[in-house]
């Protein structure tokens, strides 16, 4: 089993410009998460999708959309990126409590 | 009160030390509590789950303190390789977040010769 992949693992974008990151996890979990992770911050959720079809916002979704393609895939999208959106970003899927992430992807917008 | 709070070190220890981080948590509502390990660059990874009053494995233990609404973990006998940042994490009990995990922003710890 893979787990949860993650793809691109870096990226460099400019302001404005938009991208998607992908997040695929093979161990047929319902819950889904994206997170980002900034020095001094923790990690943050962004959005999350407890099931195949819905999604909901976490502490900081502005700047992001997400889409639950089926239940292994789920992509985070910016439309129009801004230099506050370097970070970490991870994806993860749970179960039972324990959620268990991707290698994440290195994001900065210059 | 912030929902979970870690002292965010660093701590840094030789090679054989006992150390100890805490961590408090607001949601008194909570019944179960994880550490998670995150190495350098890395992305975390569960260390220990918390369901009782506490769990131990191997060098690891991990305490519940329902009363003060405190979580403990003791590393015993530390390594060169338990040099991370461990991540204190309890779970949102309240409206439709229920099944999210809240993670604290961690504890480092380097382990030196």
């Amino acid at each position: 089993n893979a787990g949860v992949t993650q793809t691109p693992k870096f990226q460099v974008l400019k302001t404005g410009q938009s991208m998607t990151l992908q997040c695929a996890q093979d161990m047929n979990h319902n819950s889904m998460y994206w997170y980002r992770q900034d020095p001094g911050m923790g990690l943050r959720l962004i959005y999350y999708s407890a099931s195949e079809g819905t999604t909901d916002k976490g502490e900081v979704p502005n700047g992001y959309n997400v889409s639950r393609l089926n239940k292994r895939e789920f992509s985070l999208r910016l439309e129009s990126a801004a230099p506050s959106q370097t970070s970490v970003y991870f994806c993860a899927s749970m179960k039972a409590y324990e959620q268990y992430f991707g290698p994440g992807t290195r994001l900065t917008v210059t | 009160r912030k929902e979970v709070e870690q002292d965010p070190g660093p701590f840094n220890v030789p090679e054989g030390a006992t150390v100890a981080f805490n961590c408090t948590y607001s949601n008194s509502a909570s019944q179960s509590f994880f550490w998670y390990r995150q190495d350098c660059r890395k992305e975390p990874k569960l260390l220990m789950s918390v369901y009782s009053s506490g769990n131990e494995d191997g060098r690891f233990t991990a305490q519940l303190n329902r009363a003060s609404q405190y979580i403990s973990l003791l590393i015993r006998d530390s390594k060169l390789s338990d040099s991370a940042t461990y991540l204190c994490v309890a779970p949102m009990n309240y409206g439709g977040s229920q099944g999210n995990l809240i993670f604290g922003k961690g504890t480092k710890l380097s382990v030196k010769p």
